[in-house]
């Protein structure tokens, strides 16, 4: 059965912390994995990983895909109040739907 | 990328009724994919919605429960029946976008069934 699964379920930190949140995944016809965050209703796109070892950035945030290894990690640095939300794994498999992870709830305290 | 128009926003509605979720996307797609996120959870895939198929669901959901119609290319609905307190969801209309933005969301639905 295709899981994804994310680490940790919540983390607590300061403003200028610097946060690395985990994706590990097991799916059949691995297509790419994509982050999303979420702080009301609509997850917001913030990247998609089809290549191993390519680290994509934007901004204070960063990414990579280990497809060897089947994880990704998600690291943002001098993290900000505003960066507070649930932070979303999701993989696309050959089916072309997506399988999200339970989430991390990540919050920054000024 | 895609845009979704996602309506209701939100809605409280009783016991045993039914809802319709719409969602509008600016462009043709070939599939739409509608999910459920319960409170303090994931997104869970309820269905993918072709356009003159019927909808095609995934463990765990049934059609009378979440009828699903896919008139055109840009439009689909997603109705939650006979809705008990445990459908208080929300819920997500989604479509691949082409480039390299992954999936597009619409802004989400939170129903409230008291």
């Amino acid at each position: 059965e295709d899981k994804v699964v994310q680490s940790p379920l919540s983390l607590v930190v300061h403003e200028g912390d610097t946060v690395t949140l985990n994706c590990s995944y097991e799916v059949t016809n691995f297509r790419s994995l994509l982050w999303y965050k979420q702080e009301k209703k609509a997850p917001t796109f913030l990247f998609m990983l089809t290549s191993s070892g390519i680290e994509k950035k934007s901004g204070r945030l960063s990414s990579i895909l280990d497809k060897k290894e089947l994880f990704s990690i998600l690291n943002i640095t001098a993290t900000q109040t505003g960066d507070s939300a649930i932070y979303l794994c999701a993989v696309s498999s050959g089916t072309d739907k997506l399988i999200f992870g339970t989430g991390t709830r990540l919050q920054v305290f000024p | 990328s895609a845009v979704i128009s996602q309506k209701p926003s939100r809605d409280i509605c009783q016991r045993g009724t039914s809802l319709t979720i719409q969602c509008q996307v600016d462009s043709q797609v070939t599939m739409m994919f509608w999910y459920r996120q319960q409170p303090g959870q994931s997104l869970t895939l309820i269905a993918t919605a072709n356009q003159g198929s019927e909808a095609t669901y995934e463990s765990g959901f049934v059609i009378d429960k979440f009828p699903i119609s896919r008139p055109n290319l840009t439009f689909s609905t997603l109705t939650v029946s006979n809705m008990s307190p445990e459908d208080s969801s929300i819920y997500l209309c989604s479509v691949e976008s082409w480039g390299k933005s992954g999936y597009t969301f619409g802004s989400g639905t939170r129903l409230t069934v008291v």
